[in-house]
């Protein structure tokens, strides 16, 4: 069974102040590791796919990269619009349909 | 564009009544997913319609649960009879074609409580 862990739950930080998000996951055949951004009341907004270990992407403030058995989600110098909750998700062979979701880190960021 | 439409927003019933979410995929998506996030949990996998047919249904709890997809265009999740546990926000996901499936477009989600 494909599962996905994120840590921390939830990470505060000052306006400026980078930091990075992980997902380790577990999964037999990765299809796809896929990075979701959801904001309160709305429903997860797709933000990068990575297919293979050593691929990087990267958009704005953050950049997203793949080991055999995590993804970090890396925020450069946050502002507040970047707070919400980010969720990491695998496909893998067992499901040709199926995301299997992590709990998601919820971000806060201050000015 | 218009994104994924979810509705109701809200739905507040009593146990043993029935209730049905509906969800309006992006115009010319084939691929219409159903998700559903229990509080404290992570978002899970209900079903995945390719056009009219259901290509997987495996997360799909127990038969209280029904999701159709009639002309493979609009889909309703119809849940019978509801029970405490069927709380949670159900979110509806489309995407343009089975070549293209990463890319999922979900919508804001119906959050469903059941008293």
């Amino acid at each position: 069974e494909d599962q996905v862990t994120q840590s921390p739950e939830a990470l505060r930080l000052q306006e400026g102040e980078s930091s990075s998000l992980n997902c380790s996951y577990t999964v037999s055949g990765l299809r796809g590791l896929f990075w979701y951004r959801q904001d309160p009341g709305k429903g997860p907004e797709f933000l990068f796919t990575l297919y293979s270990a050593g691929e990087e992407k990267e958009k704005e403030r953050l950049k997203a990269t793949l080991t055999k058995k995590e993804s970090f989600l890396h925020i450069t110098a946050p502002k507040p619009e970047d707070s919400a909750t980010y969720l990491c998700a695998v496909r893998g062979n067992s499901g040709y349909s199926t995301l299997t979701f992590g709990k998601g880190t919820m971000l806060l960021v201050s000015p | 564009e218009a994104g994924v439409t979810q509705f109701p927003s809200h739905s507040v019933i009593e146990k043993g009544q029935t209730v049905t979410l509906r969800c309006d995929p992006i115009s010319g998506h084939d691929n219409l997913y159903w998700y559903r996030r229990v509080m404290g949990k992570e978002i899970k996998f209900l079903l995945h319609f390719v056009k009219e047919s259901k290509q997987d249904e495996s997360g799909m709890p127990n038969n209280r649960f029904l999701a159709e997809r009639t002309g493979g265009t609009y889909s309703t999740l119809k849940v019978q009879p509801a029970e405490l546990e069927d709380s949670g926000v159900y979110f509806c996901a489309s995407s343009q074609s089975v070549a293209t499936n990463e890319k999922l477009f979900f919508g804001s989600g119906t959050q469903l409580s059941v008293l």
